[in-house]
């Protein structure tokens, strides 16, 4: 039982350039989540999705965009990347139960030069 | 966004101590959880709480929820090093899209 995978692990980007990072969970949960982590800030919630074909802007969506096409994976798209968007990644998913199924994946770490 | 007041902000301690820390809000929440974060991993869950002055133990760890539910404490007895990590607590309540309040982290490190 995988819980929720991020992939890539790591990744370098250029100013300007864009990227997906991609979160599936196998627990059949409703609800996905997107957190960013910086030194100091605690997790910060960029969008979220309440169920298969659904987002909503979290506190810091700005310069980010999100799909949920599919009840398992939630994507979070960087169209054009910049130095303040350098930072962990961090995915979340939840079922509809009590708050204690909550799952992070195990982050990604991404650098914006 | 709403964030909850947790401290201390960093703890450096060493082995065999114990360790307490808080989070307090100004607003209710019906359930309270801590989270270990441990460095390179995401959060995962250590203790979920779920009625005002409940008091739950796992293993080393005990937490309460304040009794005004506008509170929670978390206590690792007897430190070790595998206890070096970020600590977070969070906030709960029905039909915020499941959203937790987050507080900003307890970052721990234990000296052996």
């Amino acid at each position: 039982n995988a819980g929720v995978t991020q992939t890539p692990k790591f990744r370098v980007l250029k100013t300007g350039q864009s990227m997906t990072l991609l979160c599936a969970q196998d627990m059949n949960h409703e609800y996905m989540y997107w957190y960013r982590q910086d030194p100091g800030m605690g997790l910060r919630l960029i969008h979220y999705s309440v169920g298969e074909g659904t987002t909503a802007k979290g506190e810091v969506p700005d310069g980010y965009n999100v799909s949920r096409l599919k009840k398992q994976n939630f994507l979070l798209g960087l169209e054009s990347a910049a130095p303040s968007q350098t930072s962990v990644y961090f995915c979340a998913s939840s079922g509809a139960g009590t708050p204690r199924d909550y799952t992070f994946g195990s982050g990604t770490r991404l650098t914006v030069v | 966004g709403q964030q909850l007041n947790q401290s201390p902000q960093s703890m450096f301690i060493q082995e065999g101590e114990d360790v307490s820390m808080n989070c307090t809000s100004s607003s209710i929440f019906n359930t309270w959880l801590w989270y270990k974060q441990d460095p390179g991993e995401g959060p995962v869950l250590l203790i979920a709480l779920y009625k005002a002055g409940e008091l739950t133990s796992n293993g080393r760890l005990t937490a309460q929820f304040g009794i005004t539910r506008k509170d929670s404490f978390l206590n690792i007895s007897a430190s070790i090093p595998s206890d070096v990590g970020i600590y977070f607590c969070a906030g709960y309540n029905a039909g915020n899209n499941r959203k937790l309040i987050w507080g900003l982290g307890t970052s721990l490190a234990v000296n052996p």
